[in-house]
């Protein structure tokens, strides 16, 4: 079954401090791995898309990795700010078919805190 | 300047009605998505139109009717609202359908139904 689950469901942390979000995907045939970030009550915008042969891949503070052996991904977020409050969606796109499907994960509720 | 826009932003109707949300892109791009977010905040595709054809259908009521007059629109219609309909709306665009390309989400409709 494709699915992508994300941990953890959420994280509190610090302003300034670095963390790590997982994204474990069982998606077959891969095509590419997508990271979102969404505020409250806004649209998610998207922050980095990684294709098969990508390993890492930089975005301001965030850096997202791609393990496409084990099917795991990370989103690094460095010297956290307040802003980067979110949830923050991993999203892998299914490859081959008639259609093209974009299976999306649940998830991680980021409270960064003064 | 906005890219993609929906309106309205906010609709409250009752069970039985019928509504409409509206999608706008000026991106120029060629492919078009409508997304539910439910209340535990998953985001769930529904349609993409790609050159004004209706590419997925994702096990949606046939209740929800998109409807693109033009490449830079995709309106969903809604008939006979349920309470389960309640949700957030999204549309969102990208410059086609295969491909790592950046999807770009408007800022929601959030849909209640009493």
């Amino acid at each position: 079954k494709n699915q992508v689950e994300q941990s953890p469901q959420s994280l509190i942390i610090l302003e300034g401090k670095n963390c790590t979000l997982q994204c474990n995907y069982t998606v077959s045939p891969f095509s590419n791995l997508r990271w979102y970030k969404q505020d409250t009550g806004r649209g998610p915008v998207s922050l980095t898309i990684m294709t098969f042969s990508e390993n890492t891949k930089s975005n301001g503070r965030y850096t997202a990795t791609l393990d496409a052996d084990t099917k795991q991904s990370s989103l690094h977020i460095t010297a956290s700010q307040l802003s980067d409050s979110a949830s923050y969606i991993c999203v892998v796109r299914r490859d081959g078919g008639a259609t093209n499907k974009l299976i999306f994960g649940t998830g991680t509720l980021l409270a960064v805190q003064p | 300047d906005t890219a993609v826009s929906q309106t309205p932003k906010y609709l409250v109707t009752q069970m039985g009605n019928d509504k409409s949300i509206k999608c706008e892109q000026n991106l120029g791009h060629d492919t078009m998505y409508w997304y539910k977010q439910d209340s535990k905040k998953f985001l769930k595709i529904m349609f993409s139109y790609n050159n004004k054809e209706l590419i997925i259908n994702e096990t949606v009521p046939n209740r929800f009717s998109p409807k693109s007059p033009d490449k830079a629109h995709l309106n969903l219609h809604i008939n006979s609202l349920e309470l389960g309909d309640s949700a957030v709306y999204f549309c969102a665009s990208s410059q086609g359908l295969a491909g790592p390309y950046e999807q770009y989400f408007g800022p929601g409709t959030r849909l209640t139904v009493t």
